[in-house]
């Protein structure tokens, strides 16, 4: 069994498109995360949510928008998608907030931007 | 800004030596730190951590030590095994806020 799972694997689509990745928690967390790992390798938090409440919003562009409809699941819309968004992105989550919750990922989404 | 800085892309070493990644940061404030390990085509998995009141931790065959002087931390693995060829980020949080580097290849050579 999965424990925080990414659909979909890998997402391929044209500038200005909107698009959305769904991830999924069945481990019972209650703080759940979207990372974004750049060209450069580093992974950045973009985003953090706490029983579907936003906790971190980092200098993300408001074409982000999670969505927590509810405990298990965080999705990331994206619109108006720019070259610069093609990245790897994490989703993660723990059982509670801060660093010395450990955090799961998933596997990653690999979006490209054409 | 990153606050969080590993300066070797990548790292190879023999099996059944010693493997040394290092962390640098900046932020004064990172009160835990964090070794995360990453396999290609998965998310990165907990390793072992350290709070900022120890300088030592040993979990196994992976030892994490912290310098807060030099504002530095490392990993040190022992004996080394193929199976820890991976990426290894390293991960400070303050307040909440967790940052991670860039990350080290490490290559494990049979």
């Amino acid at each position: 069994d999965t424990a925080v799972s990414q659909t979909p694997k890998y997402l391929v689509t044209q500038m200005g498109n909107d698009k959305s990745i769904k991830c999924e928690q069945n481990l019972g967390h209650d703080t759940m995360y979207w990372y974004k790992q750049d060209s450069k390798k580093f992974l950045k938090i973009m985003f953090s949510y706490n029983n579907k409440e936003l906790i971190i919003n980092e200098t993300v562009p408001n074409r982000f928008s999670p969505k927590s409809p509810d405990k298990a699941h965080l999705n990331l819309h994206i619109n108006s998608l720019e070259l610069g968004d093609s990245a790897v992105y994490f989703c993660a989550s723990s059982r509670g907030q801060g660093a010395r919750n450990e955090q799961f990922f998933g596997p990653g989404t690999r979006l490209t931007v054409l | 800004d990153q606050q969080v800085k590993q300066n070797s892309p990548s790292l190879s070493v023999q099996e059944g030596r010693i493997s040394i990644l290092n962390c640098d940061y900046t932020n004064s404030m990172f009160d835990y730190f964090l070794w995360y390990k990453k396999y290609p085509a998965e998310g990165p998995t907990f390793l072992i951590s350290i709070s900022s009141i120890k300088d030592k931790n040993e979990d196994g065959r992976f030892t994490v030590f912290l310098n807060k002087s030099a504002k530095h931390l490392s990993l040190h693995i022992v004996p080394s095994q193929p199976g820890d060829s991976a990426v290894y980020f390293c991960a400070a949080s303050a307040l909440g806020d967790m940052r991670f580097g860039a990350g080290t290849r490490l290559t494990v050579k049979p």
